[in-house]
């Protein structure tokens, strides 16, 4: 199984409204990714877990908040967000060699689609 | 700072090769990666360089020169397929990816 899944795919959500989103992965690895991607632009990573401890925050606002209840598992609970907050969320995981922190080939999933009136 | 240039658009007939050049200015410096994207889809992995040279995967290969901060992605007889934005990226300590801003290739028949 090389696939990353998330849900839902599509999610419309109000300033006050409270949703979590999902990404699942079985292949093993230890490194797991949020990403933000507005239409045209690249990825912007948002948080790195590495064996399910949050090692890297990109000083994302804290109505965005991460969780990583096991090794397979990643949400991404979000509050209060404003309409810039609508892009598409990506999910990602990978492998970190043991040699050294480096990892990398990163496996994306589809994405959640977000939209916030 | 950290930066990744890369040209924006790229047009190109079936059939031909294609070279997506991208440098780079960034601190703590690993390797750097390539990832393309179809409209509406995810990011998939396609090479990776952590070392001077050519790595070469089927049609699809890359280049590295760390020391000229350079390197390039070469789509050889080009697909309709094919058309999709590129990505470079850089690969920084912890897994952290640095990525450019995108070229976008159209592929003609």
């Amino acid at each position: 199984d090389t696939e990353v899944t998330q849900t839902p795919k599509h999610l419309v959500m109000g300033m006050t409204n409270k949703k979590s989103l999902k990404c699942e992965q079985h292949m093993g690895h230890r490194a797991m990714y949020w990403y933000k991607q507005k239409a045209k632009k690249p990825p912007e990573l948002m948080f790195v877990y590495s064996y399910e401890k949050l090692s890297i925050n990109e000083s994302v606002p804290s109505r965005f908040s991460p969780e990583c209840p096991n090794s397979s598992l990643l949400n991404l609970h979000l509050h209060a967000l404003q309409p810039e907050d609508s892009a598409l969320y990506l999910c990602a995981s990978s492998q970190i060699l043991r040699t050294s922190a480096l990892v990398y080939e990163q496996f994306f999933g589809p994405g959640t689609r977000l939209t916030v009136l | 700072g950290q930066s990744l240039e890369q040209p924006s658009e790229v047009t190109a007939v079936e059939g031909a090769i294609v070279q997506i050049n991208c440098t780079y200015q960034t601190s703590g410096f690993y390797g750097l990666s390539w990832y393309q994207q179809h409209d509406g889809g995810a990011p998939t992995f396609l090479s990776y360089n952590a070392l001077d040279g050519l790595e070469e995967t089927g049609r699809f290969s890359s280049f590295l020169s760390r020391s000229d901060s350079y390197g390039y992605l070469l789509l050889q007889e080009l697909q309709m397929k094919d058309s999709a934005s590129y990505f470079c990226a850089v690969s920084r300590q912890g897994g952290k990816l640095i990525f450019g801003q995108g070229t976008e290739l159209s592929v003609k028949p």
